[in-house]
């Protein structure tokens, strides 16, 4: 079945970088994008970026850039996402979730229609 | 504070219909898709409704989507207490800042 694994919890301190994996499985994974959305401890989800796996173009949320990138590794189907010069604040459960794309980049259609089961990323000194 | 305005809960009796609304603007709901996500306590979200009114496969028709101008709305009926999770609406928006925005969500509880 179609399924997006992600890597273990991680704790980090301050000023660190964090880097999640997501592992895909059960479909061609260069036929869809990958998003990233974080979610802070009871609060809502905030969308971090996409990237595409056809030919790696990426969109970044503006209060991101600078901090954040996210690659892809096509010969294991994976994605990752690197945070650096992590904050508390950055404190959050991160899901990867898959995106329509056609040639290489991401469509307003068919919303984020499988997700990983989220890694927990916490920042204390 | 979320682009995507939704109200914080809503709740209803088993049986009974409850209804979600998000309300945006021209940048993000006015001229895009709008889907929804369920989010059971613990647990990643879950597409419930995409391309406004849409239902990927395994979703109930329990389950509706509709949109009108710069609103969408989520139908929920024949409520059971496995439907208690929070939900969210989220679209594309043209905007600098982000290419796609998510409402702030709604704790559905049923009572």
């Amino acid at each position: 079945q179609v399924q997006l694994v992600q890597s273990g919890a991680e704790v980090k301190k301050p000023g660190a970088s964090v880097k999640v994996s997501c592992k895909a499985s059960g479909y061609t994974f260069t036929t869809y994008g990958i998003s990233w959305v974080r979610q802070a401890p009871g609060q809502g989800l905030e969308w971090m970026g996409w990237i595409s796996t056809y030919n790696g173009n990426k969109n970044y949320a503006q209060k991101l850039q600078g901090r954040v990138t996210m690659t892809t590794d096509t010969s294991t189907s994976t994605a990752y996402m690197e945070l650096r010069s992590l904050r508390s604040d950055d404190t959050a459960v991160y899901y990867c979730a898959r995106v329509r794309t056609i040639f290489g980049v991401v469509t307003p259609t068919g919303g984020m229609d499988v997700w990983g089961q989220g890694t927990t990323v916490t920042v204390s000194s | 504070q979320s682009v995507l305005t939704q109200p914080p809960s809503v709740s209803a009796a088993p049986g009974q219909k409850v209804t979600i609304s998000c309300s945006g603007s021209s940048s993000n709901i006015g001229n895009n898709y709008v889907s929804w996500y369920q989010q059971l306590p613990g647990t990643a979200p879950k597409l419930l409704i995409y391309d406004n009114n849409k239902r990927p496969s395994g979703i109930p028709d329990r389950f509706s989507g509709s949109k009108s101008g710069t609103s969408a709305t989520l139908g929920i009926t024949g409520l059971q207490t496995g439907d208690e999770a929070d939900y969210y609406c989220g679209t594309w928006d043209s905007s600098l800042s982000a290419f796609w925005v998510f409402g702030g969500g709604t704790k559905l509880t049923v009572l």
